[in-house]
């Protein structure tokens, strides 16, 4: 089961703002990380530590956090952004960790 | 650079254990910084963690996996192992090695990936 929960899909138009939300109840107490997954290949970090950015990811992405949600913010999205992004967190229920169900990321 | 490469067969009848091995190049798997971990990705589906092992040999299984895997690894070789036990249609997925930084949970978050290995389990 889905302990993080992301919206299924977020549709925007280029230079517009995406915003990716995610919810758990541990994520008022853990960080959240972000990752990105194109079509066929391995997902890759964008935020870690809630807000941080690891290096040669573009500043058009951020995070921020508000009690149990979590949100990615992508600033003037281009259509490169267009792909399926998963937050990652400690669950709810246990000591392990878990990824929300995805969020397809549309840019057109 | 550290690169991680899945190997092991493509195929698996149902019932039977899934073996995949993980070889690391470019990072010291003994590293106190890292764990390392597995992932998998259904068909047209999410993500799912399966665990992770420190170098140690401490590993830390998802529930959902707890009572059909086994992880562990190699450091003479530099490589990690996995083993799902029982297999079946549902276990058809991308199978993901990653390196994990540690961070304030146990597990760490992944923060490199293999690129991905597809097993079919066949009936």
């Amino acid at each position: 089961s889905d302990e993080l929960t992301q919206p299924p899909s977020v549709s925007v138009s280029p230079g517009q703002t995406a915003r990716i939300s995610c919810s758990g109840d541990a994520l008022a107490q853990k960080y959240a990380y972000w990752y990105q997954q194109k079509s066929g290949q391995a997902p890759v970090l964008v935020i870690y530590d809630d807000t941080k950015r690891p290096p040669g990811i573009p500043e058009r992405f951020s995070g921020s956090t508000s009690g149990t949600m979590v949100t990615l913010t992508i600033t003037g999205a281009q259509v490169e952004d267009d792909g399926d992004y998963y937050c990652y967190s400690v669950a709810t229920s246990g000591n392990y960790v878990v990824f929300g169900g995805g969020t397809k990321l549309t840019v057109l | 650079q550290v690169q991680l490469q899945e190997s092991g067969p493509g195929l698996v009848k149902s019932s039977e254990t899934l073996s995949l091995t993980c070889s690391v190049s470019g990072s010291s798997i003994t590293s106190t910084g890292y764990y390392w971990g597995w992932t998998r990705q259904p068909p047209g589906k999410g993500l799912e963690c399966l665990g992770t092992i420190y170098y140690t040999g401490t590993t830390y299984y998802s529930p959902s996996f707890s009572s059909r895997v086994t992880m562990s690894v190699d450091t003479s070789k530099s490589q990690l192992s996995l083993k799902l036990s029982s297999v079946t249609a549902a276990d058809t997925a991308v199978y993901f090695c990653a390196r994990h930084k540690r961070a304030d949970f146990w597990g760490g978050y992944p923060t490199d990936w293999g690129q991905g290995i597809l097993v079919t389990v066949s009936s």
